[in-house]
């Protein structure tokens, strides 16, 4: 089983769509988790980290459920601009015999945003 | 303003070339780094995690000899693809640890096009 399990998509909407992107993790005792974006041919670069209690960043919503080692993203009001694709991280922690800092990356949700 | 520079931004020479990238830590002292690859419409796999003044580590499946590890310095990993071939084409990047439990800062990578 893959450490995080992204569904690729990809996902069409169009402007002011409301979509969420979900993945899951196989170690329940990682630490820390976040989301990342990818644009094409870049390099990924941190779009937010993702807190017990949820958290929200402008139009960008992220949910954790340790007991279902679940992670989702909530984009509301969909602008062209966050056509990319959407990366779930997680980061094992040290404990599992893994180097600190080392991440595990989803294979991306693909976004395209039409007008 | 960047946190790590890559060097260079793309390559494309002949089979059997030798390619070196560079990864520098501009803002702070880096003990690890890490270097991943990705190919096209994949998740980003890391390779190996770079260790200054020591050993790099390698991921299962990661030829030591092929890939070649230098972290000389707190601030600069460098990853040598030796003997390049077209199936080593791929999208590789580096990152430097933003501490316990953050997020990691990326490279801008470097596309490797093997002729």
């Amino acid at each position: 089983r893959k450490e995080v399990e992204q569904d690729p998509g990809p996902f069409n909407v169009p402007e002011g769509a409301t979509v969420a992107f979900n993945c899951t993790y196989s170690n329940s005792a990682s630490q820390s988790f976040f989301w990342y974006r990818q644009d094409c041919r870049k390099e990924p670069k941190l779009l937010m980290s993702v807190y017990s209690s949820g958290n929200e960043d402008g139009r960008f919503t992220a949910q954790l459920n340790r007991a279902s080692q679940y992670i989702s993203l909530l984009i509301r009001d969909s602008k062209l601009s966050d056509s990319a694709t959407y990366l779930c991280v997680v980061n094992p922690g040290q404990g599992r015999g893994s180097t600190l800092g080392r991440l595990y990356f989803g294979r991306g949700t693909q976004l395209t945003v039409w007008p | 303003g960047a946190v790590v520079s890559q060097h260079p931004s793309r390559v494309i020479c002949k089979s059997g070339t030798s390619v070196k990238i560079e990864c520098r830590s501009l803002d702070f002292q880096a003990t690890t780094m890490f270097w991943y690859r990705q190919f096209p419409k994949q998740s980003l796999m890391l390779m190996a995690t770079s260790n200054e003044g020591s050993k790099a580590t390698y991921e299962q499946g990661v030829e030591k000899d092929k890939f070649l590890i230098n972290h000389a310095s707190l601030t600069l990993s460098t990853l040598t693809v030796t003997s390049a071939h077209p199936e080593d084409s791929s999208f590789y990047i580096c990152s430097v640890n933003g501490g316990s439990n953050q997020p990691q800062h990326f490279g801008d990578g470097t596309r490797l096009s093997i002729l």
